[in-house]
């Protein structure tokens, strides 16, 4: 079975700092990784997603991660955090049958 | 347009009672799944459908009933309402033959179920 795990249910940035969301997977083959966000009381929307084609991943909102196979990691980044940035972001495995592994997820406080 | 919606929103109901929560999707995609978020906010598949085939059933008590009568709606029944059944349900959908790993699902605003 494959399994994401993210390191660090809550992060704080100061608007205008870089953004670093930690996830790291388990799987035997090679995976396909997700990245989504849940904005407060909403559904979650797709940030980027890897499917093996480009280990440098750019996504929406000015976001992007980067897979290293070595370190078996999909870590999220983004340079400059503004205060829309605040909310719940989840790291997923992709598994057949398009079921979604998700990790328990990360909270993004972005303080003035 | 909204291109997963759900309803109810908000669905506030007694133990033992049962309730039905509809989602349905104009993406044009041929599957769709049901997800669980807890209190804690971590999130887990309960099923999905393929042109209205279950495809994915996880350990999930009989009690969950999931309904798609056409590829275009799934909806998810819950007979006899517990405590722990409280949480935000997830509608989801998603485009190419069978879901598959690498689709990008597009999930609807929620349900949450309060259980008094």
């Amino acid at each position: 079975a494959q399994s994401v795990t993210q390191l660090g249910s809550h992060v704080s940035v100061s608007e205008g700092a870089l953004v670093l969301l930690r996830c790291n997977y388990s799987s035997s083959v090679p995976p396909y990784l997700f990245w989504y966000v849940q904005y407060p009381n909403q559904g979650l929307q797709l940030l980027l997603k890897y499917t093996s084609a480009a280990t440098l991943v750019k996504g929406i909102n000015g976001f992007e991660a980067e897979f290293k196979k070595s370190e078996t990691s999909f870590h999220l980044t983004k340079p400059s955090a503004h205060m829309s940035d605040a909310a719940e972001y989840f790291c997923a495995v992709g598994e057949p049958w398009g079921k979604l592994q998700f990790g328990a997820g990360t909270q993004v406080v972005v303080t003035p | 347009d909204t291109a997963v919606s759900q309803t109810p929103k908000y669905l506030v109901t007694q133990m033992g009672n049962d309730k039905s929560i509809k989602c349905e999707q104009n993406l044009g995609h041929d599957t769709m799944y049901w997800y669980k978020q807890d209190s804690k906010k971590f999130l887990k598949i309960m099923f999905s459908y393929n042109n209205k085939e279950l495809i994915i059933n996880e350990t999930v008590p009989n009690r969950f009933s999931p309904k798609s009568p056409d590829k275009a709606h799934l909806n998810l029944h819950i007979n006899s309402l517990e405590l722990g059944d409280s949480a935000v349900y997830f509608c989801a959908s998603s485009g190419g033959t069978s879901g598959g790993a690498v689709e990008t699902q597009y999930f609807g605003p929620g349900t949450r179920l309060l259980v008094l």
